[in-house]
Order: C-alpha cells, then sequence, then structure tokens
C-alpha cells in the first residue's frame, strides 16, 4: 500500500511553462513534507520542504502548496527550463524520534526546448 | 567532507551468494536509512536507524539485515540473494540539525542472476 501517492507518472512541458506535480498522503503522524530532484545515475538531492502548518513555500522557481484539510500537496516549477528535466519525488517525514522518510513513486520530467 | 560513500557502485551476484552493501556517512548524522529503487515504484524503504545499536524495518525488509555498531557506519547484508533484489540501493543520512532533509549515497547497482 503506497502511503504517498503521486502523479503524474510522467510530464512533459514546454520550456518555459508551468510544471505541476501533485500528491497525497492519509497518515496524520507526517509531520514533513520534502520534495527530492534526481538525476540519471545520481542519487536523490533535497529541492525544496514545507511542514503541515504552511500553506505555501517558495524558493526561486519552486513553490510547494499544501492544503492540509485535504492531506494533499504539490510541487510548481514556474518557468521551465531543459536543465528541470529530472524525476521529482515527493515524500513524507514521520514525526517523533523515527525520522522515517517515505517516498512517492515519482515523476519523469522532460522539458522540451 | 565525502558526505555519504556507498560501495561497490556495481555488483553482480548468483542466486543464493550473500553481500554486504557498505554504507558510511561523515556528517555525524544520527538518523541513516538503505532504500531501494525500481522502476514505476520510486524509493522503498528497507531499514532505518535512529543511532549506533538502533535499526528498524521499514516497508520491504525481508530478504535484508542490517547493523548499526557506529555512527558513521551502516551496513546492509543480503543473505542468500535473489533475482527479485536485483535493483538499485541507495544509503541515506540526516540529523535534525540538517532540518531533516536527508543526504543520499550515489548508489549500488546490484544485479542478481
Amino acid at each position: 500500500q503506497q502511503q504517498v501517492k503521486q502523479s503524474p507518472q510522467s510530464l512533459i512541458v514546454q520550456k518555459g511553462g508551468i510544471s505541476i506535480i501533485n500528491c497525497a498522503y492519509e497518515n496524520t503522524a507526517f509531520d514533513y513534507f520534502p520534495w527530492y530532484q534526481q538525476f540519471p545515475g545520481k542519487g536523490p538531492a533535497l529541492l525544496i520542504a514545507i511542514r503541515p502548518d504552511v500553506s505555501e513555500k517558495k524558493e526561486g522557481r519552486f513553490t510547494i502548496s499544501f492544503n492540509k484539510s485535504a492531506k494533499q500537496f504539490s510541487l510548481h516549477i514556474m518557468d521551465s527550463q531543459p536543465g528541470d528535466s529530472a524525476t521529482y519525488f515527493c515524500a513524507a517525514v514521520y514525526g517523533g524520534a523515527t525520522n522515517k522518510l517515505i517516498f512517492g513513486t515519482g515523476t519523469l520530467l522532460a522539458v522540451q526546448p | 567532507n565525502a558526505g555519504v560513500t556507498q560501495t561497490p557502485k556495481f555488483q553482480v551476484l548468483k542466486t543464493g551468494q550473500s553481500m554486504t552493501l557498505q554504507c558510511a556517512q561523515d556528517m555525524n548524522h544520527e538518523y541513516m536509512s538503505w532504500y531501494r529503487q525500481d522502476p514505476g515504484m520510486g524509493l522503498r524503504l528497507i531499514h532505518y536507524s535512529v543511532g549506533a545499536g538502533i535499526t528498524d524495518q521499514g516497508e520491504v525488509p525481508n530478504g535484508y539485515n542490517v547493523s548499526r555498531s557506529t555512527t558513521e557506519d551502516f551496513p546492509l547484508r543480503l543473505l542468500s540473494a535473489a533475482p527479485s533484489q536485483t535493483s538499485v540501493y541507495f544509503c541515506a543520512s540526516s540529523s535534525p540539525g540538517s532540518g531533516y532533509g536527508y543526504t543520499f549515497g550515489s548508489g549500488t547497482r546490484l544485479t542478481v542472476v
């Protein structure tokens, strides 16, 4: 059973467009929601993260929107560039002492020039 | 500062063989985790540790053992390799001081024939 559901599985966006990736969760024990970016042959790297008491966080062209009541969050990439082409994973971290990190299934983003 | 180091980078095993995937971090992180990455399934948590001497099972622990005798090292053991364990394995570490974001190693690509 997938604890963090992610969609779409793949996404093609034109250069300069907006990329949107959506995630949903059920377990209210999660208290931190990061996004990771992964390039081929590399390990995932932390991109941006949000806590559930915040509805939006923006870092450069990357924005997380968080809807606590709906248990949904999304990543928006503004002015998408070919260098943004990668696999993006949403994730959730359990609160408390475990700091256990659970991933979504990933979205393969291709930004066409 | 090397971060998270995984060895080997590539490995081919025969069914039934055993091996240990090594993971070491030099950031004095308390939390360490092992993931496997398979196409369409994202990264799934195998085992994790909240400190030296403390480990627990993740989402897909069967067929894998771990131990954590020091803060720096967190080896993953395959006792009797099976073709279903063909995957890319990632080790990651984190601490409260790092904002709970995990740092990942570059991965080990394991093929079991």
